[in-house]
């Protein structure tokens, strides 16, 4: 168990909706990066969140948004949501603001119907 | 082609062989990660490096900074070991982002 979690586990949902994904970093972790996995991209990083601001931006879509709340938790948002979008997204928590070490959650699998 | 390379991308071995993965990248990073996704999805970290060798168990991964390489080693390897190996790095240029590589399917047969 790395400390991280990630809700919902599973989601189901249609074209053109919105979602929220969440996670709860390791206690004592201020930084959050969230990570999106689909079959033909592989492993994509999206943003990064420390101590509630935005540290770096990765290939985040502007459909996309996400933020750290002052509980350290932070939050995915993804709206007019298309096939394409189906994917696993990860959240990682680390201590530092750069370079520490990263721990991730389990995942939240997203399908776009 | 891609900022960070992995080879082989596929890699099947023998209970007990001493296994290699590398990792190739041409930006300038701050760091580098090894990550290990197993069957069900779970991606753990293994190793951060920024400089140097580091062993945890029969693991061990290296980086030339220099050359832009880094190795993971697995040393007598066990079925458990089968995975997804993932290299990842962190950037230096400008606002810093994580790159990975495509990964490498290991397949350790009993």
């Amino acid at each position: 168990d790395s400390g991280v979690t990630q809700t919902p586990k599973h989601l189901i949902t249609a074209t053109g909706q919105r979602v929220t994904l969440r996670c709860s970093p390791r206690s004592g972790d201020l930084s959050v990066y969230w990570y999106q996995q689909s079959l033909d991209q592989g492993l994509q990083f999206l943003i990064q969140y420390y101590n509630g601001e935005e540290r770096a931006k990765g290939n985040i879509l502007e459909r996309f948004s996400a933020q750290q709340f002052p509980d350290l938790h932070s939050e995915l948002n993804l709206s007019s949501l298309e096939l394409g979008d189906s994917a696993l997204y990860f959240c990682a928590s680390g201590l530092a603001g750069s370079t520490g070490e990263l721990f991730f959650g389990e995942g939240s699998r997203l399908t776009v119907l | 082609k891609n900022e960070v390379e992995q080879s082989p991308q596929n890699l099947t071995a023998q209970e007990g062989e001493f296994i290699t993965i590398n990792c190739s990248y041409s930006v300038g990073i701050s760091a580098l990660h090894w990550l290990q996704q197993h069957p069900g999805g779970g991606i753990v970290s293994l190793f951060m490096l920024s400089s140097g060798k580091k062993k945890h168990g029969r693991l061990i991964a290296t980086i030339n900074i220099q050359e832009k390489h880094s190795s993971l080693h697995i040393t007598a390897s066990h079925p458990r070991d089968s995975a997804v190996y993932i290299c990842a790095v962190r950037t230096t240029s400008g606002t810093y982002k994580y790159i990975f590589g495509t990964g490498t399917r290991l397949k350790v047969l009993a």
